[in-house]
């Protein structure tokens, strides 16, 4: 296993674009996090799945951004109509149930212009 | 509502000297875990060390300790021997509830180790 991946690495849009990415977690992991992160902060809890189902989403989401998991295994994030203020890194987790540390990717990072 | 505080925007040592980087935290749940990652300049989050609420003892990981204190809420991490390669950002974490799944986290502690 090749740990979690995340794709793109990069990503520069327009404002106004719709943008998705895209988390494979650990295969073993039923659970998945999604976490945005804008420079000189910590991660910011934005939406966790346990298998397919979302169970949690921050009210940090807007109705613009929407992320699906499924079959229980790779994840989408998509922003629609993206703003500057959307512009951070986008970074995924996968953890097992029963607790322990999370597993991150190396994040995509969004730039809105 | 939990909170993490951690109050060193950066921090700096000597090669082969330790560390302690702070972290106080705010919780009505008695169940509880803390957590410490790295993130070097390359972006990824690496997790280093956890702490459960109910454990008596400190949490060690090689070169990391995890300095519980319980009373003061406080979960300072201990590097000992630092190496230059220790130098990054580092967060402290927490997650509430033996089912919890959201983990917070602080705002970091950028470490720089002096050659």
């Amino acid at each position: 296993d090749t740990g979690v991946s995340q794709n793109p690495r990069h990503k520069i849009t327009k404002r106004g674009q719709n943008v998705t990415f895209r988390c494979d977690p650990i295969s073993e992991h039923n659970r998945l996090y999604w976490y945005r992160q804008t420079l000189g902060q910590g991660p910011e809890f934005l939406t966790y799945f346990q298998n397919e189902a979302q169970l949690e989403k921050s009210r940090l989401l807007s109705d613009r951004f929407s992320a699906e998991r499924p079959k229980g295994s790779f994840s989408t994030l998509e922003i629609q109509r993206t703003e500057q203020g959307d512009s951070a890194m986008y970074l995924c987790a996968s953890s097992a149930t029963g607790g322990g540390g999370y597993t991150f990717g190396s994040g995509t990072r969004l730039t809105v212009v | 509502a939990q909170k993490i505080t951690q109050t060193q925007p950066g921090m700096f040592v000597q090669e082969k000297e330790a560390v302690t980087l702070d972290c106080t935290y705010d919780t009505s749940d008695p169940s509880y875990g803390l957590f410490w990652y790295k993130q070097p300049s390359s972006g990824e989050m690496i997790f280093l060390i956890y702490q459960g609420s109910y454990d008596q003892q400190n949490a060690t990981e090689g070169r990391y300790s995890l300095n519980f204190q319980k009373a003061r809420k406080s979960a300072n991490l201990v590097i000992s021997a630092s190496q230059l390669g220790d130098s990054a950002m580092y967060f402290c974490a927490m997650r509430e509830g033996p089912g919890g799944f959201k983990t917070i986290f602080g705002a970091g502690t950028r470490l720089f180790v002096k050659a």
